[in-house]
């Protein structure tokens, strides 16, 4: 049974980074074409994709928020790390991760996003 | 970037059929997933690859995908289906969201 725990802070102030963490456990980002996400959901708004990380180390990024994200993974512990610089209060967000196995379909990458956490609650104010 | 456009919201009886929609340019050249989320609780996996159902998703829950519209319906509409649906697809290795489907019954 997959599942996905995230955790970190509930409350950043602006311009702190924030640093979360996917705990993870019955899958590996050992295993080809396994791999982790992070979404966000704004109070009221849709989600927001992130980032993603592959069993192989490809990275993938919002274009929107590249220059103040960087994922990593610890495979050995079973955890995916998500780093948000220069935090805002328009980052408030309840923060998933969640597992996706790689699909290449028609011409391109195409996975869904198979398992969730439950999400961790991230508020950001001073 | 690419954009997914769905109904703010739509309503149907228990017992009856629901039909969300999600709309992009030239959308049924790519796959597309479905998300159920209910408050307070974690996002799941309804329908992938246009019309692929997870396990332990039931039967009234399909899926289409032509043109520029991609279809969710719930056959046989019950009251936990009450939820916003969102649709997801892959543009130039980027995920996007649609905007959201409220779904209520009433």
């Amino acid at each position: 049974q997959v599942t996905l725990r995230e955790s970190g802070p509930a409350l950043v102030k602006p311009t702190q980074t924030l640093t979360l963490t996917c705990t993870f456990s019955g899958f590996s980002l050992a295993t080809r074409k396994m791999g982790v996400t992070w979404v966000r959901q704004a109070p009221g708004k849709a989600p927001e994709w992130l980032a993603l990380i592959d069993w192989d180390g490809d990275k993938y990024y919002s274009p929107s928020l590249k220059t103040r994200l960087t994922i990593s993974k610890d495979t050995s512990k079973n955890q995916v790390i998500l780093r948000m610089t220069n935090m805002d209060p328009v980052d408030t967000a309840t923060y998933y991760c969640a597992q996706t196995t790689y699909f290449y379909g028609t011409g391109s990458r195409e996975d869904s996003f198979d398992i969730w956490g439950q999400g961790t609650m991230v508020t950001v104010s001073s | 970037s690419y954009d997914l456009t769905q109904s703010p919201s739509v309503s149907v009886s228990p017992g009856q059929t629901a039909s969300v929609t999600c709309s992009g340019d030239k959308l049924g050249d790519k796959y597309v997933s479905w998300y159920q989320l209910k408050p307070g609780q974690s996002p799941v996996l309804v329908i992938y690859q246009d019309r692929e159902r997870p396990s332990g998703i039931p039967e009234r829950f399909s899926g289409s995908n032509s043109g520029n519209t991609a279809t969710l319906t719930i056959s046989g509409t019950q009251a936990l289906d009450e939820a916003d649906y969102y649709c997801q697809a892959w543009d130039i290795y980027t995920v996007v969201f649609g905007g959201g489907t409220k779904l209520t019954v009433l």
